[in-house]
């Protein structure tokens, strides 16, 4: 099993749609969560960290289910800019050291 | 102002020759990383820098070499490069060694392609 695993897309949704991607992660001890934005031929970058109670911005929605270990990320009234790959990161630590373990990302196209 | 910052942004070398990229950030950060991102898209950790001590080494072939000359840089040399080094390097950084709430920053990556 992949230690983060991610529907690999593309999800193709209408502007205006609600749409919803899961990741599931192997390590049941794992700490922090994260769910990174990534632009065709760029760098990614943090759209939203993951808390426990879930959390909000904007638009968008991350909830974190420790028990079955998945996080997911929820993003309402979709926008043509949405349009990118949303890796999944999990943060792991061992013997001090965090390291980022990505999942292999869910490609989302926003169609107008 | 650039947060991190690689050069080259791309780097198109033959089999067998040695390069290098230049990683350097100007966030204050105390930690630097090196990941490479493969034709599959898969963003995989190669090394990890805190306070120019490497504390993460990947399965990584020794042909790779980090080096970290001061807490703001971090560079990358590859000796003897192979047609599977072909990808994309990004550089990040972050504060205390990645401690669970804080982010990665990453730079725009070196796209590199060995013919």
């Amino acid at each position: 099993r992949k230690e983060v695993e991610q529907d690999p897309g593309p999800f193709n949704v209408p502007e205006g749609a609600t749409v919803a991607f899961n990741c599931t992660y192997s390590n049941s001890a794992s700490q922090s969560f994260f769910w990174y934005r990534q632009d065709c031929r760029k760098e990614p970058k943090l759209l939203m960290s993951v808390y426990s109670s879930g959390n909000e911005d904007g638009r968008f929605t991350a909830q974190l289910n420790r028990a079955s270990q998945y996080i997911s990320l929820l993003i309402r009234d979709s926008k043509l800019s949405d349009s990118a790959t949303y890796l999944c990161v999990v943060n792991d630590e061992n013997s001090g050291t965090y390291k980022y373990i990505f999942g292999t990302g869910t490609r989302l196209k926003v169609l107008a | 102002d650039t947060a991190v910052s690689q050069t080259p942004k791309y780097l198109v070398t033959q089999m067998g020759n040695d390069k290098s990229i230049k990683c350097e950030q100007n966030l204050g950060h105390d930690t630097m990383y090196w990941y490479k991102q493969d034709s599959k898209k898969f963003l995989k950790i190669m090394f990890s820098y805190n306070n120019k001590e490497l504390i993460i080494n990947e399965t990584v072939p020794n042909r790779f070499s980090p080096k970290s000359p001061d807490k703001a840089h971090l560079n990358l040399h590859i000796n003897s490069l192979e047609l599977g080094d072909s990808a994309v390097y990004f550089c990040a950084s972050s504060q205390d060694k990645g401690y669970p709430s804080y982010e990665q920053y990453f730079g725009p990556g070196t796209r590199l392609t060995v013919t």
